[in-house]
């Protein structure tokens, strides 16, 4: 079946700080890529997406490549703010319909210190 | 409401009590989703309705768990006979076009 594996936080870091959150999965055929994040208090929200291969999905600064060929779709920030202190979670999505369930990661919690 | 509305917010109840979970969606989105976050589990899909109809029921982990959808719009998640391993946060979420629009949820506490 299909699943994703993100890497297991909680990830602490200062402020402008590089980050990268690893985020892998399997799939049977051509899925959709999506970052959602959750602030604290709140619901998710979509962050980010990719729907083919090799497209870059971007907002507020952060960034994910689909990556056919390692299955790969991790998501970086090149300076993060004690605002993107937030739960973040890699999902995907089979199917054409564009209502398909979406399989998520367990989510990594980000924690930004000032 | 412009986005998606859950209630309760908290339900606190007792071991083997039945529970009812609320979904009001966008306006208009034909998809609506249920999802269960449990500390450290991630999110769990259980039931995905398209219009009234679910075709997709495979993550209801027990047959105490139902749900269903009416007028194309609220969604009812109910729990019969509630154990403490039910205990998470149950999501709700909406689509029209694919990208899920979520509720902030309702926290379930089973004592």
């Amino acid at each position: 079946g299909n699943s994703v594996t993100q890497m297991e936080g909680p990830v602490t870091l200062s402020e402008e700080a590089f980050l990268t959150i690893n985020c892998t999965y399997t799939a049977t055929g051509y899925p959709s890529l999506f970052w959602y994040v959750q602030y604290p208090g709140e619901g998710l929200q979509l962050l980010l997406k990719a729907t083919k291969a090799d497209d870059k999905g971007s907002n507020k600064g952060f960034e994910a490549t689909y990556r056919k060929e390692t299955t790969s779709f991790h998501l970086e920030k090149g300076s993060v703010q004690v605002s993107d202190s937030a739960v973040y979670f890699c999902a995907l999505s089979e199917g054409n319909s564009g209502n398909t369930p979406l399989v998520f990661g367990k989510g990594t919690r980000l924690s930004v210190i000032a | 409401g412009a986005g998606v509305s859950q209630s309760p917010s908290n339900k606190v109840t007792e071991k083997g009590k039945d529970v009812e979970l609320r979904c009001d969606p966008i306006s208009g989105h034909t998809a609506l989703y249920w999802y269960r976050q449990s500390l450290g589990q991630g999110l769990e899909f259980l039931i995905y309705f398209q219009g009234n109809s679910a075709p997709d029921k495979s993550g209801l982990p027990s047959d105490r768990f139902s749900a269903e959808r009416t007028g194309g719009s609220v969604s009812t998640l109910t729990i019969q006979r509630t154990q403490q391993e039910d205990s998470a946060v149950y999501l709700c979420a909406s689509s029209l076009l694919g990208e899920l629009f979520f509720g902030e949820g309702s926290r379930l506490t089973v004592l």
